[in-house]
């Protein structure tokens, strides 16, 4: 598909197992972005791979959360030993790295996840 | 302490009723500012991009005007199509293109 593609929609897991989210970019855009959304809050930046850059970290939560890119292009969001606090919508997002480019964000529809 | 504040959380219109929301932000060196809509169960659309003071755009019912501590987005003769929750980012200059998001504002319009 032409847009940002995320799976699954829908994750529901026991505390204390390990989930992966991922992210399937627009094709050729060299950025790619992770960020969480709580009931009633905005988004919070999670994490961001430029191109062959190493990746900035600086919004992950704890050391239970990590995320790689393969390739430059798909990318997994995980998060081991989950906690009830995880529940969120992790939405990822890509964007060209062409100059002129208006800084917009394309985003996928999320995944929401449900720690019981 | 947050960089990017939106009023009003919340917000309903009768179809019609123009109305103005409010991004203020407190971060100097501001590369962008940007206005998102984002549906129920959907992920953030992008709208806008202002990048100066004085700076405006526009789009069908919608206007986004920048200064240098806040940007509004006009909503004139708003539809119940318009019902959505609008979210204001910034990204600094000199820094990495990682944009900080404000908690957004909850627009419904009445028909």
């Amino acid at each position: 598909g032409a847009g940002v593609s995320q799976s699954p929609s829908n994750k529901v897991t026991e505390k204390g197992k390990d989930v992966e989210l991922r992210c399937d970019p627009i094709s050729g855009h060299t950025a790619l972005y992770w960020y969480r959304q709580s009931l009633g809050q905005g988004l919070e930046f999670l994490i961001y791979f430029q191109g062959n850059s190493a990746p900035d970290k600086s919004g992950l939560p704890s050391d239970r959360f990590s995320a790689e890119r393969t390739g430059g292009s798909v990318s997994t969001l995980t998060i081991q030993r989950t906690q009830q606090e995880d529940s969120a919508v992790y939405l990822c997002a890509s964007r060209s790295g062409l100059a002129g480019n208006t800084g917009e964000l394309f985003f996928g529809e999320g995944s929401r996840l449900t720690v019981l | 302490e947050d960089q990017v504040t939106q009023s009003p959380e919340a917000l309903r219109l009768q179809e019609g009723e123009s109305s103005s929301l409010n991004c203020s932000y407190t971060v100097s060196g501001l590369r962008g500012l940007f206005w998102y809509r984002q549906d129920p169960g959907k992920g953030p659309e992008f709208l806008f991009t202002l990048y100066s003071a004085g700076e405006e755009k526009e789009k069908e019912r919608l206007k986004a005007t920048l200064t240098k501590k806040e940007s509004f987005l006009h909503i004139t003769a708003p539809k119940p199509e318009d019902s959505a929750t609008y979210l204001c980012a910034v990204q600094l200059s000199g820094g990495s293109y990682i944009p900080t998001f404000g908690r957004g504002t909850s627009l419904i319009v009445h028909p």
